[in-house]
């Protein structure tokens, strides 16, 4: 049973235009969900985090959109940047444990 | 800055051998974390502890076992490994007290079973 679904495996962006990155959860005991970025030969870095009780936050270029009815939370990246290009994963945790989505990777073109 | 450090980058083990993946923290937390990472099913975790000699198992724990005899060092033991075991290992860790704590990630040890 996949608690979290990232249902795009890939996305690619232009330069200076927004990056959404999309993910949906089943399970309603999350209480916090969190992004994290991966380049390769690393490991996850932490980016940004939502309590389940807001609706957005915002960090810098980094936004993340919470919607609890509908199960879905999304990241928005503006303006994107060749850099941010990454494998990003969404997780929910609820008592400390996390849990992940398959991950997307961003690409973002000159 | 939080400092996870895994033993090794790269290992390359034979069918039935007894494994040992090691990671240290520096920063004192009390949570640490074992996954593997798979292309198309992203970080799944094996095991994890909150304490000193404490251990739970997370959703992948067959095949696998863990030690944590001190604060700062969380082992994984792949008691006889097997072809399916060839992944990217990641360790974390993360400080215990609220949920929203990030955890903090070694750059993994991929691991390839022969």
């Amino acid at each position: 049973d996949q608690q979290v679904k990232q249902n795009s495996p890939s996305l690619s962006v232009q330069e200076g235009r927004i990056s959404i990155l999309n993910c949906d959860y089943t399970n309603s005991m999350f209480d916090y969900f969190l992004w994290y970025k991966k380049y390769p030969a690393e490991g996850p870095t932490f980016l940004i985090s939502i309590s389940s009780i807001k609706d957005k936050n915002e960090d810098g270029r980094f936004t993340v959109f919470l919607n609890k009815s509908a199960k879905h939370l999304s990241l928005h990246i503006v303006p994107s940047q060749p850099g941010d290009s990454a494998v990003y994963f969404c997780a929910g945790t609820s008592y400390g444990k996390l849990t992940f989505g398959q991950g997307t990777i961003l690409t973002v073109h000159p | 800055d939080v400092k996870v450090t895994q033993s090794s980058r790269y290992l390359v083990k034979r069918t039935g051998e007894k494994v040992f993946l090691e990671c240290v923290q520096d920063m004192d937390h009390e949570n640490m974390f074992w996954y593997r990472q798979d292309p198309g099913l992203g970080l799944r975790l094996i095991y994890f502890s909150y304490d000193v000699k404490m251990k739970e198992k997370g959703d992948i724990p067959e095949g696998y076992s863990v030690s944590r005899e001190k604060k700062e060092r969380f082992s994984l033991i792949l008691e006889s490994a097997s072809t399916n075991q060839t992944s990217m290992y990641l360790c974390a860790s993360s400080f215990l007290v609220h949920s929203n704590q990030p955890q903090h990630f070694g750059d993994g040890t991929r691991l390839s079973i022969l």
